[in-house]
């Protein structure tokens, strides 16, 4: 099984909302990422959990803040978003932080109002 | 610096024609290389890597790429293209803990 799933799919949010992304993967990897992308544009990495502990941030904003509660699951908790926010947001996981192959879920389609 | 290129923004091509896309990278040593395909609004897909050995690799799909150093070039290939290939594809470097996506290349089947 080389599936990693994310929830939701789509969500909408205001500027003053809460929210969280979540995402889940059970092929034992332990390293886990969050990307951003834009249209048109490669996805943009934001966070790397190497064994749940937060390994690498590329100087994202603090209204992201990622989350990872054991080896299978990351989440990333969103928190006065800004318009420019909206994005695809995509997780991956690899079997380990180091060159190896990132599996992708489908993403998860932000619209911040 | 070091860096992933992709030459072609867009290409066409004909259904049941031949495809090469380009990628080229600039790093000091051999790193990973995968392809990776991407349907609008999707997730990224992984049709191939090379990590060492045979410097021909085959992938889903139908697809295959060549690793040649000399070039530092990791080229994808398809002997035919089906309709269903249109997409979005993204040449991407692994090397130490980075991961490096290419700007993409996107591709349109003619019919």
């Amino acid at each position: 099984d080389t599936e990693v799933t994310q929830t939701p799919k789509h969500l909408v949010m205001g500027m003053t909302n809460k929210k969280s992304l979540k995402c889940e993967q059970h092929m034992g990897h332990r390293a886990m990422y969050w990307y951003k992308q834009k249209a048109k544009k490669p996805p943009e990495l934001m966070f790397v959990y190497s064994y749940e502990k937060l390994s690498i941030n590329e100087s994202v904003p603090s209204r992201f803040s990622p989350e990872c509660p054991n080896s299978s699951l990351l989440n990333l908790h969103l928190h006065a978003l800004q318009p420019e926010d909206s994005a695809l947001y995509l997780c991956a996981s690899s079997p380990r932080v180091a060159q190896e192959t990132q599996y992708f879920g489908p993403g998860t389609r932000l619209l911040v109002l | 610096a070091q860096s992933v290129t992709q030459p072609d923004i867009h290409i066409t091509v004909s259904e049941g024609a031949s495809l090469e896309l380009r990628c080229n990278y600039s790093y000091g040593a051999t790193p990973y290389l995968f392809w990776y395909v991407q349907s609008p609004g999707q997730g990224l897909q992984l049709l191939l890597k090379y990590f060492s050995g045979d410097t021909l690799v085959q992938g889903i799909k139908g697809f295959e790429a060549e690793f040649k150093r000399s070039q530092s070039s990791f080229n994808l290939r398809k002997p035919s293209v089906h309709w269903s290939d249109a997409a979005e594809y993204f040449c991407a470097v692994g090397y130490g803990q980075n991961f490096v996506f290419g700007p993409g290349t996107r591709l349109s089947v003619l019919p």
